[in-house]
């Protein structure tokens, strides 16, 4: 079974840019999470998206943002770009269920530098 | 989600077992215990979990004290390839679901020859 995939592994943009990240996650899997992760700050927890709605936001600004479609793929935004959101953006799928445990599956991430 | 503790580093002979401890004091009830470990520069990996019996996988085996307090992942043959940050992660489940890990600063494994 394929593993979570993201796009593109190497981003270099500059301040005020725009930017979209993508996230393919294992087939069956309807749960998308995004983290973000700096020397600084660790792993932090961005949002997560299931059946196409927002489940859960952690404490981001607005400038950053999401969406699901409808065959479970999610593509992360981030507007006005600043230096500060230089990092390692993760993706991780998992089934997603309304209850019980279940584990996430990390995708490789996307290495974004802003300059 | 309930706090926890790790200690900031260890070190592991390989072929030996590595057992990595894990402070979750004011765990509740319905929260289980996660663990993942990322090596350098990779997305995170899922090894273990489990709520209040102990846990085995192929990859690790996950002892939970009785009061859950506090538990321990133990790799039982470390090899060099283990060396990586060890995440544990107290989660509570959301009836409705809900997927949220917080990430604390883990543990830095390393194993040596």
């Amino acid at each position: 079974k394929a593993g979570v995939t993201q796009t593109p592994r190497y981003l270099i943009k500059t301040r005020g840019q725009q930017v979209t990240l993508s996230c393919s996650p294992i087939s069956g899997h309807r749960s998308v999470s995004w983290y973000q992760q700096t020397p600084g700050q660790g792993l932090q927890f961005l949002f997560e998206y299931f059946s196409e709605t927002q489940r859960n936001k952690g404490n981001f600004p607005g400038r950053f943002s999401g969406r699901q479609f409808s065959n479970s793929r999610s593509e992360m935004n981030v507007s006005t770009l600043e230096l500060g959101d230089s990092a390692l953006y993760l993706c991780a799928s998992s089934l997603g269920g309304l209850a019980g445990s279940y584990e996430q599956y990390f995708g490789p991430g996307t290495r974004l530098t802003v300059t | 989600d309930a706090k926890t503790t790790q200690p900031t580093s260890m070190d592991c002979a390989e072929g030996r077992a590595a057992n990595l401890p894990c402070n979750h004091s004011t765990i509740s009830g319905n929260e289980y215990v996660y663990w993942y470990r990322q090596i350098h520069s990779q997305g995170p990996q899922y090894i273990i979990h489990g709520l209040k019996n102990n846990e085995t996988n192929e990859m690790a085996s996950l002892i939970i004290t009785e009061d859950r307090k506090s538990s321990t992942l133990i790799l039982p043959h470390a090899t060099l390839r283990d060396t990586a940050v060890y995440y544990c992660i107290v989660r509570f489940i959301l009836t409705g679901g809900g997927n949220k890990l917080t990430f604390g600063t883990g543990t830095q494994l390393k194993v040596e020859l």
